[in-house]
């Protein structure tokens, strides 16, 4: 069946450090891909997303490009701030049948002054 | 807008207690409805979900079962909970491009 597997966290960086978490899919077909932020407490929010090969989704300075050769939808962003402190879900949708989302397990951001 | 809501946020139930967590939809007719759980430090699970009213789905065998009674209205349950139940439950609903967008949850600790 359809897998994500993201880095193992926590990644520690310091404010205005460059950041990439990356994300590796198996899937059947061409799924869409998607970055999903969690702040604590919260729920899931939608960060980006991208829906074929070599679109590029971006948000709020964040970037990943769905790479269809590499099978990965890696997370980048310029200049990490403290308030990007926070889980980061990779996560692919199914197009068909149950069109849920797989998500991978996660990776924890913390971000220092 | 399109609108999820979960509750209760927080719950603490002693073992063998039973479950209803509700969620409800606004602004939409005829989403799709997903139950997710995250367990303490990991990723999400899918365990219901739904296309149409009464239509549920199980992706995991468990303690839990699920309802849809109206259109936006998707209901979690249990008869007697476990210990293994505890963990952050979120509502889902499809979005248009296959995207997820998701209540703010329900944290639920067995005692």
């Amino acid at each position: 069946g359809d897998s994500v597997t993201q880095m193992e966290g926590p990644v520690t960086l310091s404010e205005e450090a460059f950041l990439t978490i990356n994300c590796t899919y198996t899937a059947t077909g061409y799924p869409s891909l998607f970055w999903y932020v969690q702040y604590p407490g919260e729920g899931l929010q939608l960060l980006l997303k991208a829906t074929k090969a070599d679109d590029k989704g971006s948000n709020k300075g964040f970037e990943a490009t769905y790479r269809k050769e590499t099978t990965s939808f890696h997370l980048e962003k310029g200049s990490v701030q403290v308030s990007d402190s926070a889980v980061y879900f990779c996560a692919l949708s199914e197009r068909t049948g149950r069109r849920a989302l797989t998500f991978g397990s996660g990776t924890r951001l913390q971000v220092q002054p | 807008s399109q609108t999820i809501h979960q509750w209760p946020a927080t719950l603490v139930q002693p073992v063998g207690s039973p479950l209803s967590l509700e969620c409800t939809v606004e602004g939409t007719s005829n989403p799709n409805l997903y139950w997710y759980r995250q367990a303490a430090g990991r990723g999400l699970q899918l365990l219901f979900y739904s296309v149409g009213i009464g239509q549920i789905s199980s992706e995991v065998p468990q303690n839990l079962s699920a309802s849809r009674p109206q259109d936006r209205q998707f209901i979690l349950s249990s008869k007697k909970l476990l210990l293994s139940d505890s963990g952050f439950y979120l509502c889902a609903r499809r979005g248009a491009n296959t995207e997820a967008f998701f209540g703010q949850g329900t944290r639920l600790t067995v005692v």
